[in-house]
């Protein structure tokens, strides 16, 4: 049973493109949450999703960053027109059901220049 | 806004030494968990703690949740080299709907020297 995974790990942009960061969760789960860690720092959370619902993006910046989870295939977090400050390590993790242990993927390390 | 509270942020010791990592907050957490982080990684959960007063051991690892429901520590007995990692502490608020929203503490770099 493969875990979490996401890719890419490394990502490079150049300041005003678009990231798009993916995430599949791991088999059964239909939960998914999307966190950010900056440098020395803990994890934030950005959004929690179920499969074709946003349902608490509570920690999403109000602009240029979305989140979705289609019927089919992995979960996407795109960020548009990138900014330094949006380098950071972004992790996906994922759970059965809401409310039980989430599993993480090794995250996308996003670097803009 | 929830907060959680790490101490200390950097720890170096020598192997064979015991150490303690706390968790604090002014909040209540229906449930607390510790997780080890490796650079490149992503975390992997430790442990889980739900009930006040609890206390759950993991081999050279002890972990306690407050009886309030706002702290936690852990503590490693005789560090090893192989303990050197991120550990971060992360709580599920009450009230949060239970969507498993978590609220990370900043984190606790433990350096075991040989």
């Amino acid at each position: 049973n493969a875990g979490v995974m996401q890719n890419p790990r490394h990502l490079v942009r150049r300041r005003g493109q678009e990231a798009r960061l993916r995430c599949s969760p791991m088999k059964g789960h239909s939960h998914v949450y999307w966190y950010r860690q900056l440098p020395e720092e803990g994890l934030k959370f950005m959004v929690y999703l179920q499969k074709e619902n946003i349902i608490d993006e509570s920690g999403m910046p109000k602009e240029r960053f979305s989140a979705e989870f289609p019927k089919e295939g992995p979960s996407i977090l795109r960020i548009q027109q990138v900014v330094r400050g949006d380098s950071a390590a972004y992790f996906c993790a994922s759970s059965p059901l809401r409310d039980t242990e989430a599993f993480f993927g090794q995250g996308t390390r996003l670097t803009v220049v | 806004t929830q907060l959680l509270e790490q101490s200390p942020q950097f720890l170096s010791i020598q192997e064979g030494e015991n150490l303690t990592v706390y968790c604090n907050s002014s909040s209540v957490f229906s449930s607390l968990q510790w997780y080890r982080q490796e650079p490149g990684e992503g975390p992997v959960l430790l442990v889980t703690v739900v009930t006040g007063g609890e206390v759950k051991k993991l081999k050279r690892l002890t972990f306690q949740f407050g009886d309030a429901r706002k702290d936690s520590s852990l503590h490693i007995t005789a560090a090893q080299p192989g303990d050197t990692g991120l550990y971060l502490c992360a709580g599920e608020s009450l009230g949060s709907s239970n969507t498993g929203k978590l609220i990370f503490g900043q984190g606790t770099t433990l350096q075991v020297k040989p």
